[in-house]
């Protein structure tokens, strides 16, 4: 079954940058999402990107997709204190795959 | 819009009881729910598919006889865990997929998530 990898955890300071990197194994995803989830809330989505583009700019938010790599970034630029939370990827279009998602901690 | 509801937000319940967690899509026509389940720090699990009017579609490993699924209208899906026992205690996810005022979103617009905790 498909699989998804992210790192952990990410700590950045306030204004910074933050980059949250994600590997898949499924290359017949159409779309790929990035979630975000704050503490006993449910998943909101941010954005997403369809399987053939390279790059989505949304505001802060940029993603890439290096689809022969099978390897989706998340930036998040000027990062604040409100975008600490737990943030998912997931390819998928009839079903969504869970990795365990990166916890970003940004401290003032 | 593409809101979605859970409710409750929270229960608790004694073991050996049965509970009920409903969602719904609030301003939008769900033709499609998941059911996920998260335990602490940990992924979603998605448990079941349902769309609206007919079984449920179980992921392996889930116990279709207890968690029981009900999708019986475009904006109503209910889980309900039967016999609950303290292992049950996690929090429930739902996502609701199908038409909104501005077309068919093929995104899953998720609820707030039900934390049960089984005594």
């Amino acid at each position: 079954g498909e699989d998804v990898e992210q790192s952990l955890f990410l700590s950045v300071r306030e204004g910074d940058s933050s980059v949250i990197n994600c590997t898949y194994t499924d290359s017949s995803s159409t779309y790929l999402y990035w979630y975000k989830q704050e503490p006993g809330a449910g998943l909101q989505l941010l954005t997403y990107i369809f399987s053939n583009m390279d790059m989505k700019q949304d505001q802060r938010l940029t993603v890439l997709l290096n689809k022969k790599d099978k390897h989706l970034s998340l930036r998040i630029a000027d990062t604040q204190t409100g975008d600490s939370a737990i943030y998912f990827c997931s390819p998928g279009f009839q079903k969504l795959v869970f990795g365990t998602g990166t916890r970003l901690l940004v401290s003032p | 819009g593409a809101v979605v509801s859970q409710h409750p937000s929270r229960v608790i319940c004694k073991s050996g009881t049965s509970v009920k967690i409903e969602c719904r899509s609030l301003d939008f026509q769900a033709t499609t729910m998941f059911w996920y389940r998260q335990f602490p720090k940990q992924s979603l699990m998605l448990m079941a598919t349902s769309n609206e009017g007919s079984k449920a579609t179980y992921e392996q490993g889930v116990e279709k006889d207890k968690f029981l699924i009900n999708h019986a209208s475009l904006t109503l899906s209910t889980l309900t865990v039967t016999s609950a026992h303290p292992e049950d205690s996690s929090f429930y996810i739902c996502s609701a997929r199908g038409m909104t005022s501005g077309g068919p979103r093929d995104e899953q617009f998720f609820g707030p998530g039900t934390r049960l905790t089984v005594l």
